[in-house]
């Protein structure tokens, strides 16, 4: 168990509806990154904020946004879905901001868009 | 940006024997290389890293090779078992950019 938590483990959902996935991260960890894995893509960094801030940006859809909030914990939002953001989604968590702190990931969020 | 790629997409070893994975990457200014094991259902788990300021690291039966003359890097399993089996992904980055993953390979440790 990496400590950080995901929820939900599943959802399922229409084509141009919006969803959102929730990260706890570990505690003590300030940074939040957000990674989309599907098969034709792979594993792909679509976010990090850092102590509630926006940290980077990696290739993260204009249909998509995400916050971190006080409590550290961070949503990410999915709107205007099409069948192709059908994947994986995973949160990960580390102590400091830099990406060559040690990464925790959580066991992931199921998207299926039908 | 960084680019990574990863060979081979699957490997097949008999119990005991050794299995090496390797990654290649584009950008010279990359100096960290973590590689991480993805068991069924579960999320990556970081099983070692490599900086840029190092050539070799080894952690028991893991080790890991980074040439940056050449831009590639390498996992290396020895003694594998049964529970070794899963994906692995190597990635790169700069530090402080967003970290880019290789496609993964498939390790299937026969008993």
């Amino acid at each position: 168990d990496s400590g950080v938590t995901q929820t939900p483990k599943h959802l399922i959902t229409a084509t141009g509806q919006r969803v959102t996935l929730r990260c706890s991260p570990r505690s003590g960890d300030l940074s939040v990154y957000w990674y989309q894995q599907s098969l034709d893509q792979g594993l792909q960094f679509l976010i990090q904020y850092y102590n509630g801030e926006e940290r980077a940006k990696g290739n993260i859809l204009e249909r998509f946004s995400a916050q971190q909030f006080p409590d550290l914990h961070s949503e990410l939002n999915l709107s205007s879905l099409e069948l192709g953001d059908s994947a994986l989604y995973f949160c990960a968590s580390s102590v400091g901001w830099a990406t060559d702190n040690e990464q925790f990931f959580g066991p992931g969020t199921r998207l299926t868009v039908l | 940006g960084e680019n990574v790629e990863q060979h081979p997409s699957t490997l097949s070893v008999q119990e005991g024997d050794s299995a090496v994975i390797k990654c290649t990457y584009s950008d010279s200014a990359s100096n960290y290389f973590p590689w991480y094991k993805q068991e069924l259902g579960k999320g990556p788990q970081l099983i070692i890293d490599i900086r840029s300021n190092v050539g070799e690291k080894k952690d028991q039966r893991i080790a890991v090779t980074l040439n940056k003359t050449a831009k590639h890097f390498s996992l290396h399993i020895t003694e594998t078992q049964p529970e070794d089996s899963a994906v692995y992904f190597c990635a790169a980055s700069i530090r402080g950019d967003d970290m880019r993953f290789g496609a993964g390979t498939r390790l299937t440790v026969k008993p």
